[in-house]
């Protein structure tokens, strides 16, 4: 069973156009963390969120994490094919916990 | 320069052979994992050592044994592999124990045939 449900699994896009992946739980998290992975690669940390309510920006990307520290959302603004990869979310207590991941790929 | 390097970065065996995978992190990190990563990229913790102390030992076969030579060496060693253990492995390591920023190895893709 896993405690973080990602969804949608797979977004396939133009470039130019928005997306928003969503990352949801039943339970509390201390924080949550973003990583996108490339084929081949380990993941690679994109943003740590720890406030209920927060909301930070990467450039083009927007990570809100929910009132509750429950659930979290990212969303890209104007994507890129330089935005394709699996996008993963995390929660983090005792140790991580990952969501099975949205795989995002970005059409020129 | 690598911060987190595993070794080899593919594997291939058969079924019942005895295979290590090796990780380093120069980092100067305490904490250090493994995790196994399925077909579908479920990323899923393994194990966690602080300090060369196991602190975190999922449902993973016995078959699975890692050891820590030291805090900055994490290895894994797996007896009796069997078809379903074709994953990629990766190693992390964190600042602390508990849920903080991950620092991803790249991987070792194993095949048992």
């Amino acid at each position: 069973t896993q405690l973080l449900e990602q969804s949608p699994q797979f977004l396939s896009i133009q470039e130019g156009e928005n997306l928003t992946v969503y990352c949801n739980s039943s339970s509390v998290f201390s924080s949550l963390q973003w990583y996108r992975q490339e084929p081949g690669e380990g993941p690679v940390l994109l943003v740590t969120v720890v406030t209920g309510g927060e909301v930070k920006k990467l450039k083009r990307l927007t990570f809100q994490f929910g009132d509750a520290r429950k659930d979290s959302s990212l969303h890209i603004t104007a994507a890129q094919p330089g935005d394709t990869g699996l996008y993963l979310c995390a929660g983090a207590w005792y140790k991580l916990s990952f969501g099975a991941g949205t795989t995002v790929t970005v059409r020129a | 320069d690598t911060a987190v390097s595993q070794t080899p970065k593919y594997l291939v065996t058969q079924m019942g052979n005895d295979k290590s995978i090796k990780c380093e992190q120069n980092l100067g990190h305490d904490t250090m994992y493994w995790y196994k990563q399925d077909s579908k990229k479920f990323l899923k913790i393994m194990f966690s050592y602080n300090n060369k102390e196991l602190i975190i030992n999922e449902t993973v076969p016995n078959r699975f044994s890692p050891k820590s030579p030291d805090k900055a060496h994490l290895n894994l060693h797996i007896n009796s592999l069997e078809l379903g253990d074709s994953a990629v492995y990766f190693c992390a390591s964190t600042p602390t124990s508990g849920g903080g920023e991950q620092y991803f190895g790249p991987g070792t893709r194993l095949t048992v045939t």
